[in-house]
């Protein structure tokens, strides 16, 4: 199992772009979630899914759109970016319940707004 | 909703001694406390959890406690290394899955 990917690693953006985020897991996970965490920050909940076609706003939502039309996949996207949104983007996923609440995280997107 | 504080928020040792984090949580539904270690430009990886019919849980140097009556939880490394330098992180999953702020642990050689 690949486990939880993210791409791209890095990006750079100017003002006013927009991009999205991509992130997919093979693990068939039902619960998936996409943190911000600003240098030297802890981890703040943008938005998470528990299911394809759910999907529920988190702590910091302003300036994000999700959408979660497989169980694998579920893309973050960003319109008319601004410099707060220079931050690392870590996807994670999960299964509730006895056998596993375990979060696994991707890899991360570093990205900068300029 | 959950609030989990984590304290502190940065902590040196040296090599060989005990470091203790310690967290507060405030949803009684919670059930499950992961902790995670992030390194340096690295992603959090879970380094050990304990569920709520559980009062500590030990892996090598490595364990946790659990006070449900008080909703508290600690972390608890002993004979700490170098490599034990990270940023270390409680959660508390409940109704839904919060995470505290970060304790950033530096081992002194």
């Amino acid at each position: 199992n690949a486990g939880v990917t993210q791409t791209p690693k890095f990006r750079i953006l100017k003002i006013g772009q927009s991009m999205t985020l991509q992130c997919a897991q093979d693990m068939n996970h039902n619960y998936m979630y996409w943190y911000r965490q600003d240098p030297g920050m802890g981890l703040k909940l943008i938005y998470y899914s528990v299911g394809a076609g759910i999907t529920d706003k988190g702590e910091v939502p302003n300036g994000y759109n999700v959408s979660r039309s497989t169980t694998e996949d579920f893309p973050l996207r960003l319109e008319l970016a601004a410099p707060s949104q220079t931050s690392v983007y870590f996807c994670a996923s999960r299964t509730p319940g006895r056998r596993g609440n375990e979060q696994f995280f991707g890899p991360g997107t570093r990205l900068t707004v300029l | 909703g959950e609030n989990v504080e984590q304290h502190p928020s940065t902590l040196s040792v040296q090599e060989g001694d005990s470091a203790v984090i310690k967290c507060t949580y405030s949803d009684s539904a919670s059930n499950y406390f992961p902790w995670y270690k992030q390194e340096l430009g690295k992603r959090p990886q879970l380094i050990i959890d304990i569920r709520s019919n559980v009062g500590e849980k030990k892996d090598q140097r490595i364990a946790v406690t659990l006070n449900k009556t008080a909703k508290h939880f600690s972390l608890h490394i002993t004979e700490t290394q170098p490599e034990d330098s990270a940023v270390y992180f409680c959660a508390a999953d409940g109704n839904q899955f919060h995470f505290g702020t970060g304790t950033s642990l530096t081992v002194i050689p």
